[in-house]
């Protein structure tokens, strides 16, 4: 195990709701990244925060924003649920400082929007 | 263009042959890159990284072509426990300074008895 957690496990929401996704961080790691994997899609960035702000950010619209927390962990918001927001949504923890950028997941939320 | 192109699959083989995937890559400034392995309704899990002059990790090969922006992973003497969607993957500095992981669609692999 990699030791990032997520909750919920499972979700469903109906369109235009908001939602809040929840992860804790690898111990020793400062940088959590967010992703979104549709069915039969690799995961999508979203963005990744480091001591405590965003810095960068993929190709998705404001509506998807997040924090980042002294303890480094970290939540995802997406507002005005649509239909195609249904997806697993991944984060995975790193340490900027590491020299392999490599980067451990967790297990994932899925998010069903209705 | 996909920025992270791989086979589409699924590949279905018998236990014990080799199987090769491809994938190519479209930003050559591209900096770090690897193959995930992720299992049905999993996350995605490393599996090695791929340098220029090639890495073995027992039954798994990985081979960077950055002239060609291309990128390999064969697996010999296929076990049942290889099946599962294997994720090319290429590490970009985007704008604010971020890693990101950027990944093929996956190829789906079935090692049959």
């Amino acid at each position: 195990e990699t030791g990032v957690t997520q909750s919920p496990t499972h979700l469903i929401k109906t369109r235009g709701q908001q939602v809040t996704l929840r992860c804790s961080s690898q111990s020793g790691h400062n940088t959590v990244s967010w992703y979104q994997q549709a069915l039969g899609q690799g995961p999508q960035f979203i963005f990744q925060y480091y001591r405590e702000e965003e810095n960068g950010r993929g190709n998705f619209p404001p509506r998807f924003s997040g924090l980042q927390f002294p303890n480094y962990s970290s939540e995802l918001n997406v507002n005005a649920l649509e239909l195609d927001d249904s997806a697993l949504y991944l984060c995975a923890s790193s340490n900027r400082q590491g020299p392999s950028y490599e980067q451990y997941f967790g297990p994932g939320t899925r998010l069903t929007v209705t | 263009r996909k920025e992270v192109e791989q086979d589409p699959g699924p590949f279905n083989v018998p236990e014990g042959a080799t199987v090769a995937f491809n994938c190519t890559y479209s930003n050559s400034a591209s900096q770090s890159f690897f193959w995930y392995r992720q299992d049905c309704r999993k996350e995605p899990k490393l599996l090695m990284s791929v340098y220029s002059s090639g890495n073995e990790d027992g039954r798994f090969t990985a081979q960077l072509n950055r002239a060609s922006q291309y990128i390999s992973l064969l697996i010999r003497d296929s076990k049942l426990s290889d099946s599962a969607t294997y994720l090319c993957v290429v590490i970009l500095i985007s704008s604010g300074s971020a890693r990101q992981l950027t990944f093929g669609s996956g190829t789906q692999l079935t090692v049959l008895p």
